[in-house]
């Protein structure tokens, strides 16, 4: 069965510094990868999605960047965080059929 | 470009009173998803709507598509506190993009 993992879980980093989540994806192939970031109490912000290695498309302007140097791999990148990137991380992935998203666990961030 | 408007932004019941949340699209949509989210938790799928006027049910929770399939709804009868948690719905166009909308946070009283 396919299954997703993001990591790490939580983390507390001080503004100006790097940041690195990570995802990866197992018991498929080619998936549709997708970042979310979810401010507190709020609703989900599409961030980056990527079809394929090397095939990112950023939704929205910012300080974030996103990488897929393998095909099962996702992660998300800023090289000086902000106070504002403070919040709940979330990668996805879409299946083959029906065009549903799976999450992962989600990664809480604090920049401080 | 493409928007999803969700209301109510926040419910509050008592346990036993029926919930319901309701979901707009700009654009006529492909299908319509709904998600779940506990308090703490990542959001989870729970179904997915493709007909014009398709109506689903999981036990309590009853999910309906409009006919023009730019609506949904998700309506739950007699609230648990199991329900807590905030619900989202995603529209989906031809192609690989859902748009989420903001969601509804619902709690429940015991």
């Amino acid at each position: 069965s396919q299954t997703i993992h993001q990591w790490p879980a939580t983390l507390v980093q001080p503004v100006g510094s790097p940041l690195s989540l990570e995802c990866t994806v197992e018991g498929t192939s080619n998936p549709n990868l997708y970042w979310y970031r979810q401010a507190a109490g709020r609703g989900l912000q599409l961030l980056f999605y990527s079809i394929g290695i090397d095939q990112i498309s950023s939704e929205v302007p910012q300080n974030l960047s996103a990488s897929r140097p393998q095909d099962r791999q996702f992660i998300l990148s800023s090289k000086k965080l902000l106070l504002s990137d403070s919040g709940f991380y979330l990668c996805a992935w879409l299946t083959g059929s029906g065009n549903t998203i799976y999450f992962g666990e989600g990664s809480w961030l604090t920049v401080v | 470009g493409q928007q999803v408007m969700q209301i109510p932004q926040y419910q509050h019941v008592q346990e036993g009173e029926d919930f319901t949340t309701y979901c707009n699209s700009s654009t006529t949509l492909s299908n319509i998803q709904w998600y779940k989210q506990r308090p703490g938790g990542h959001p989870v799928f729970l179904i997915q709507l493709v007909k014009s006027g398709e109506v689903k049910k999981q036990k309590r929770l009853t999910f309906q598509f409009g006919e023009a399939k730019k609506n949904s709804s998700l309506h739950i009868t007699a609230t648990q506190t199991t329900d807590v948690g905030t619900y989202f719905c995603a529209g989906g166009r031809y192609g690989n993009k859902l748009v989420f909308g903001a969601g509804t946070i619902l709690r429940v009283k015991s």
